[in-house]
């Protein structure tokens, strides 16, 4: 059984750029959900996947994007970067239960200048 | 809408002390609970959770959290800590209804002392 993995580990952007960050889900989860995690801070929900569609969404602007596949991985897009967009983004795979649990990639670090 | 905070933001203990991190949450509907662990530059490990029978709930490497509904609690405890325990936990919870996101205390970090 393979965990959550993400892509790339670490990336510098400048303001105004755009940005896909990369999420394989475990295998057997359906859902994806991405996090936001700023320095020092818990993490912040920014959306979360089932089957393809947005299946809910924090409080993040519409320049966050999300994409899930067929084979359940998934993209998040952030268009026009902001200093403010320096963080860590994890991404969570889980199967959609009532119980479920969300089990956690190593996160991509976003540094934008 | 749910929320948890963790009332400390630092706990230094030494080696083979107890130690107990605190967690409080509020929600409006029933609850799941958990715990996860971040070690320096790494993402999320589940510790444990809390989904429904036993309100007292471990870990395989000796930790343990209490349900208590009534004191809207989940409290992580360790009788006996280890240099190798020294990470930042963050305490979660996500309501029973159809919303399915994580929400996250801004976590403890935890310095086990020689």
């Amino acid at each position: 059984e393979t965990g959550v993995t993400q892509s790339p580990t670490h990336l510098i952007k400048t303001r105004g750029q755009q940005v896909t960050l990369r999420c394989s889900s475990q295998s057997g989860h359906n859902t994806v959900s991405w996090y936001q995690q700023a320095l020092g801070q818990g993490p912040q929900f920014i959306f979360q996947y089932y089957r393809e569609e947005e299946n809910g969404r924090g409080n993040f602007p519409p320049r966050f994007s999300g994409l899930q596949f067929p084979n359940y991985s998934s993209e998040l897009n952030v268009n026009a970067l902001e200093l403010d967009d320096s963080a860590l983004y994890l991404c969570a795979s889980s199967e959609q239960t009532l119980q479920e649990t969300q089990y956690f990639g190593p996160g991509t670090r976003l540094l934008v200048l | 809408a749910q929320s948890v905070t963790q009332l400390d933001s630092q706990v230094p203990v030494f080696e083979e002390a107890p130690v107990e991190l605190r967690c409080n949450y509020s929600s409006s509907v029933s609850v799941y609970l958990f715990w996860y662990v971040q070690y320096p530059n790494q993402g999320l490990q589940l510790l444990l959770k809390y989904l429904s029978g036993s309100t007292l709930v471990e870990s395989i490497n000796g930790f343990e959290a209490e349900f208590n509904k009534s004191q809207t609690s989940f409290h992580l405890r360790k009788p006996s800590v280890h240099i190798s325990d020294t990470a930042e936990y963050f305490c979660a919870v996500r309501g029973s209804g159809s919303a399915r996101q994580l929400t996250f205390g801004s976590g403890t970090q935890l310095t086990v002392l020689p």
